[in-house]
């Protein structure tokens, strides 16, 4: 039992580049998140699925695209990576909406 | 808009009582949480109040007033291992909206 599996831990992008970060947790949990940590700004949200075929944008969209694979899984995609874009980013997920379970966060930095 | 307001840095001595709150601003408002980070780690879940007074769990304990939108974590007997920062989060519909953190440095 894993829990949140983010992947990768940490990733060097060039300003333009594309990537998407990986999620998968396996605790059959409905609802999964994506957060963003900056120093002095705590967790933002980006995007989150309240359930398998449902995506939503959550405080700080704008430059993320997402995709909610299937119960297990959900991605963030970065199409063109700018340096206000770097970031820890958090995957969490939750079976109702009392307490999230984090993976352990991918340090991405835009050059 | 969401809003949750707590107090950026609290510090205090290994033994002693701290207590950090919260106050939050928000629409279908479901409950309050709190959460603990340690340096380079990932949030944990500390306590859930989804109705108004005191939940405790150990040393720490958590509160909602939902007509005063207010709440707080008390932390008891503090340890060095409690250094870490505290978010409180609020539920906001189907989202959890988390707070700026507050810093806690426990001295011995």
């Amino acid at each position: 039992n894993a829990g949140v599996t983010q992947t990768p831990k940490f990733q060097v992008l060039k300003t333009g580049q594309s990537m998407t970060l990986q999620c998968a947790q396996d605790m059959n949990h409905n609802s999964m998140y994506w957060y963003r940590q900056d120093p002095g700004m705590g967790l933002r949200l980006i995007y989150y699925s309240a359930s398998e075929g449902t995506t939503d944008k959550g405080e700080v969209p704008n430059g993320y695209n997402v995709s909610r694979l299937n119960k297990r899984e959900f991605s963030l995609r970065l199409e063109s990576a700018a340096p206000s874009q770097t970031s820890v980013y958090f995957c969490a997920s939750t079976l109702g909406r009392e307490k999230l379970f984090f993976g352990s966060g991918t340090q991405l930095s835009v050059l | 808009g969401q809003s949750l307001e707590q107090p950026s840095e609290v510090t205090a001595v290994e033994g002693a009582i701290v207590q950090i709150n919260c106050t939050y601003q928000t629409s279908g408002f479901y409950g309050l949480s709190w959460y603990q980070q340690h340096d380079g780690g990932a949030p944990t879940f500390l306590s859930y109040n989804g109705l108004d007074g005191l939940e405790e769990t150990g040393r720490f304990s958590s509160f909602l007033s939902r007509s005063d939108s207010y709440g707080y974590l008390l932390l008891q007997e503090l340890q060095m291992k409690d250094s870490a920062s505290y978010f409180c989060a609020v539920q906001a519909g189907t989202a959890l909206i988390f707070g700026k953190g507050t810093t806690l440095s426990v001295s011995s």
